[in-house]
C-alpha cells in the first residue's frame, strides 16, 4: 500500500474561520511534509516532521499550524487564513531519514479556497 | 544549495512521437535527481529517480532519463507518448550531504495530441 491520503479534497473557508487538513499514511514512513501549490506552480515546502517532531518550518506564517498525533497522522490548522492562501495543499510522507535519497509520496491534495 | 531549471514551460506533441523534457541543474555538492508527474487535479507521483550507478534510469510508464554531470542535465524522454501521458513533470533535486529536503524545478506541461 502506497497511499496517501487526505480530507477534505475540497474546503471553502472565510477568512474568520477555523479549520483543518487531515493526512494519513500506512506504510510506515517517519517522515512527513506539507506543501502549498498554487495553479501552475511547483509545489513549495511548508513543513518537515521526523519522527513526529518538527524538523523544518519554511518561515510559514503563524496562521498556518500543523501537528503530528502519531506517526500516521498528520494535520495542518487553519486559522484567520487570506484569500492569497488559496491554493491545492499537498501532503507527502517518506521512509525516514532527509538524506536526500527517499521517495516522497504524494496525497491527492486538499483545494482550499479562501472568500 | 541547489536549483533545477526546466527549459520549457509547455511541450506540445503528436500522439506516438518521441519526446524530451528537458532538465538542468546546479549544486556545490553531489545530488540525487527525480522526476515526478502531476495529473490534473491530482496528486505528483514518482517516474524515476537517479540516486547513482549507471546514469541511465528507466522508470514507469516508459519514461527513462539520462543522468549527464558534464552537462549537469538530468533529461526526461520517451520514444513514444500517448494522449494519457498529458500531463505537468516536475524534474526535482535534493543534496546528498547532511540535511536535504526536495528542490523542484517551475514544471513541463507535456500536451499530447491525436
Amino acid at each position: 500500500d502506497t497511499e496517501v491520503t487526505q480530507t477534505p479534497k475540497h474546503l471553502v473557508m472565510g477568512m474568520t474561520n477555523k479549520k483543518s487538513l487531515k493526512c494519513e499514511q500506512h506504510m510506515g514512513h517517519r517522515a512527513m511534509y506539507w506543501y502549498k501549490q498554487k495553479a501552475k506552480k511547483p509545489p513549495e515546502l511548508m513543513f518537515v516532521y521526523s519522527y513526529e517532531k518538527l524538523s523544518i518550518n519554511e518561515s510559514v506564517p503563524s496562521r498556518f499550524s500543523p501537528e503530528c498525533p502519531n506517526s500516521s497522522l498528520l494535520n495542518l490548522h487553519l486559522h484567520a487564513l487570506q484569500p492569497e492562501d488559496s491554493a491545492l495543499y499537498l501532503c507527502a510522507s517518506s521512509q525516514d531519514d532527509l538524506a536526500g535519497t527517499d521517495t516522497q509520496y504524494f496525497g491527492p491534495g486538499t483545494r482550499l479556497t479562501v472568500l | 544549495a541547489q536549483s533545477v531549471t526546466q527549459l520549457d514551460s509547455q511541450v506540445p506533441v503528436f500522439e506516438e512521437a518521441p519526446v524530451e523534457l528537458r532538465c538542468n541543474y546546479s549544486s556545490s555538492v553531489s545530488v540525487y535527481l527525480f522526476w515526478y508527474v502531476q495529473y490534473p487535479n491530482q496528486g505528483l507521483q514518482l517516474l524515476l529517480k537517479y540516486l547513482s550507478g549507471s546514469t541511465l534510469v528507466k522508470g514507469i510508464n516508459g519514461f527513462e532519463a539520462e543522468f549527464n554531470k558534464s552537462q549537469t542535465s538530468f533529461h526526461l524522454r520517451k520514444p513514444s507518448v500517448h494522449i494519457s501521458d498529458t500531463a505537468e513533470y516536475f524534474c526535482a533535486v535534493s543534496g546528498s550531504s547532511g540535511y536535504s529536503t526536495l528542490t523542484f524545478g517551475k514544471g513541463t506541461m507535456l500536451l499530447v495530441s491525436p
